[in-house]
């Protein structure tokens, strides 16, 4: 079972900014958390990875507070385009290389 | 440059057969990675290896194997197909060594239709 848990599903309208919350209660110490976004067909594609405080790329923000167990991805003015499902993961199993994707949070964005 | 290449992209068996998937990691990359996706499923981790020794084990069947060979590229042999094997098969690689842990960049996929 994954570790984490996040929003089945979410609706928004084009040019809104998005915020998808993933709780991660049992974090490691050392663990990042990953987010991942995935298209019908498509393999998941890497989003943005951080620790802890605020990561910010050319898509998205994550938010991280400073207890960790909790993480929310941010993005901003969503297009239709973003229609996808996104995942959050943190590293599993005993050398931590078990990413174990759980339920995604699917994002439908309108016009 | 060239991301993961995984072969066949499409592969069609029929129950009790075996099949063997490829998968060829970006160059550099010490870690790969097998998922099984089912059609409206999230992806599910199957096996990891890091420097071609197995790291981490998920829900593997026992009729499936993998492997990762010297030139780093990993097979998935999946023998006694069933039915329920049916799906797009998965295959990422990382930069471990490198810090770059849970980046995951991922192959197309091989889609496996077992009839």
């Amino acid at each position: 079972l994954a570790k984490t848990t996040q929003p089945i599903s979410m609706d928004s309208y084009e040019g809104q900014e998005v915020n998808i919350t993933c709780s991660h209660n049992n974090i490691a110490t050392n663990d990042y958390i990953t987010w991942y976004q995935q298209f019908p067909s498509q393999g998941p594609r890497f989003i943005i990875q951080g620790y802890k405080t605020k990561v910010t790329n050319e898509v998205a923000s994550l938010f991280i507070p400073a207890d960790r167990k909790s993480s929310t991805l941010s993005l901003p003015r969503v297009s239709l385009s973003d229609t996808a499902v996104y995942y959050c993961l943190v590293p599993e199993g005993q050398a931590g290389t078990a990413l174990i994707f759980g339920k995604g949070t699917t994002l439908s964005v309108s016009s | 440059a060239a991301g993961v290449i995984q072969s066949p992209r499409h592969l069609i068996k029929e129950k009790r057969e075996t099949a063997t998937l490829k998968c060829y990691p970006i160059s550099r990359h010490d870690t790969v990675y097998w998922y099984q996706q089912g059609p409206g499923q999230d992806p599910q981790f199957l096996i990891s290896f890091y420097e071609k020794m197995q790291s981490d084990k998920g829900s593997i069947p026992d009729r499936f194997s993998a492997q990762q060979f010297s030139d780093y590229h990993s097979e998935l042999n999946m023998s006694s197909l069933e039915l329920g094997d049916s799906a797009l098969y998965f295959c990422a690689s990382s930069f471990l060594a490198g810090g770059d842990t849970g980046e995951l960049f991922f192959g197309e996929g091989s889609r496996l239709t077992v009839l």
